[in-house]
């Protein structure tokens, strides 16, 4: 089945650096990659995701690449806010519908 | 706004008795899922269920089982709990192969 590996576990920034995580990915069948980020004491939320067909996509701040060659895909935050404070994870879908995630990395921003 | 409810946010039960977690969606979504979270191993996926009295084993199904009678409703079952079953489980639903949208939880301790 799927395995999804993801890095770094924990990683803290200063207000207004980038921040990158990244993950890789072992099904070359999967085909969408959604990011998800989980506040404390709240449940996972989607933030951005991204299909196999494209090689990047951004929202505002945020921004995903896919590499499906290499079976990589990253999350790029610009600008980073205290607010965006949290665990990450990534996931790759196996067997259709069901998403397999990483093992998360928390994001500290200190101002 | 889709919305996905959990039948308790806490709940302490006893090694041996057996637990229901339930799960209720009300945006028609066809898929739903369990997952466990646990600190440093993110979110692992137990079981799901792509249609009514469907089921699929996810990568940790030991210990588990599921029930889905009708579509919006998809229960978790314990049927002998264990103290290695103290966990953090989430529910979640979506519409094909796109957005999971998650439960608040139910934190689960068995002493």
């Amino acid at each position: 089945g799927e395995n999804v590996e993801q890095h770094p576990s924990t990683l803290s920034v200063q207000e207004g650096d980038s921040a990158v995580i990244k993950c890789t990915y072992s099904d070359s069948a999967s085909n969408y990659f959604p990011w998800y980020k989980q506040e404390l004491g709240k449940r996972p939320q989607l933030i951005i995701d991204i299909r196999s067909n494209v090689g990047e996509k951004k929202d505002q701040r945020i921004a995903v690449t896919l590499n499906k060659t290499a079976k990589h895909f990253s999350l790029h935050i610009t600008e980073t806010q205290p607010e965006d404070s949290a665990v990450y994870f990534c996931a790759a879908n196996q067997a259709g519908t069901a998403l397999i995630f990483g093992k998360g990395t928390t994001l500290s921003v200190s101002s | 706004d889709v919305k996905v409810t959990q039948s308790s946010r806490y709940l302490v039960k006893r090694t041996g008795e057996k637990v229901f977690l339930e799960c209720v969606q009300d945006m028609d979504h066809e898929n739903m899922f369990w997952y466990r979270q646990d600190p440093g191993l993110g979110l692992r996926l137990i079981y799901f269920s792509y249609d009514v009295k469907m089921k699929e084993k996810g990568d940790i199904p030991e210990g588990y089982s599921v029930s889905r009678e009708k579509k919006e409703r998809f229960s978790l079952i314990l049927e002998s709990a264990s103290t290695n079953q103290t966990s953090m489980y989430l529910c979640a639903s979506s519409l094909g192969k796109g957005e999971q949208f998650f439960g608040p939880g139910t934190r689960l301790t068995v002493l």
